[in-house]
């Protein structure tokens, strides 16, 4: 079985100040791992992936992760935070196809950026 | 044009009643789903469909049956809503099993 654990279900950072918003992930198999992202009485937006490869991916609107085998790890990152950003943030792993492809949650996490 | 559109966008019924919420991709791909976001946002996969064919059912209420015409389709028909049923439902897409999924805007199902 698959799992994601977010820590803080909500962050707050300044304008322009680093943003860390931490994913754990569980699975038995070798994962893919998502960010998402949603803005207010809206779908999710895919912000970036990590499913083989280079274990640092680049994502849109300036975020980062990096996958972490040894930590189970999947932390989203970005340098400047800019107003623009708060939102409520998801982070999901599946098994790569072999469960129909169906995407496990975390709790999510909430962003909010002061001016 | 938008991806993965869903209509509607609000739904507000009674209990008791029967409702249905479409979901249409433009994006060519294979594979469909219908997510559920409860209250506190937590989001769970209801149904996935593949070429037409329903390859995971997670453990939902048989009153919610999903249908898939074609590959572009997947709509969901609730019946005997409840009010435990208010949420939003979110209907996805992607190229296959192992691809990123795109989501359309939500529909937002209140019961009263």
């Amino acid at each position: 079985a698959q799992s994601v654990t977010q820590l803080g279900s909500h962050v707050s950072v300044s304008e322009g100040a680093l943003v860390l918003l931490r994913c754990n992930y569980s699975s038995s198999v070798p994962p893919y791992l998502f960010w998402y992202v949603q803005y207010p009485n809206q779908g999710l937006q895919l912000l970036l992936k990590y499913t083989t490869g280079a274990t640092l991916v680049k994502g849109i609107n300036g975020f980062e992760a990096e996958f972490k085998k040894s930590e189970t790890s999947f932390h989203l990152t970005k340098p400047s935070a800019h107003m623009s950003d708060a939102a409520e943030y998801f982070c999901a792993v599946s098994d790569g196809g072999n469960q129909g492809g169906k995407l496990i949650f975390g709790q999510g996490t909430e962003l909010s950026v002061k001016p | 044009d938008t991806a993965v559109s869903q209509t509607p966008k609000y739904l507000v019924t009674q209990m008791g009643n029967d409702k249905s919420i479409k979901c249409e991709q433009n994006l060519g791909h294979d594979t469909m789903y219908w997510y559920k976001q409860d209250s506190k946002k937590f989001l769970k996969i209801m149904f996935s469909y593949n070429n037409k064919e329903l390859i995971i059912n997670e453990t939902v209420p048989n009153r919610f049956s999903p249908k898939s015409p074609d590959k572009a389709h997947l709509n969901l028909h609730i019946n005997s809503l409840e009010l435990g049923d208010s949420a939003v439902y979110f209907c996805a897409s992607s190229q296959d099993r192992d691809s990123e999924a795109f989501f359309g805007q939500g529909t937002r199902l209140t019961v009263v």
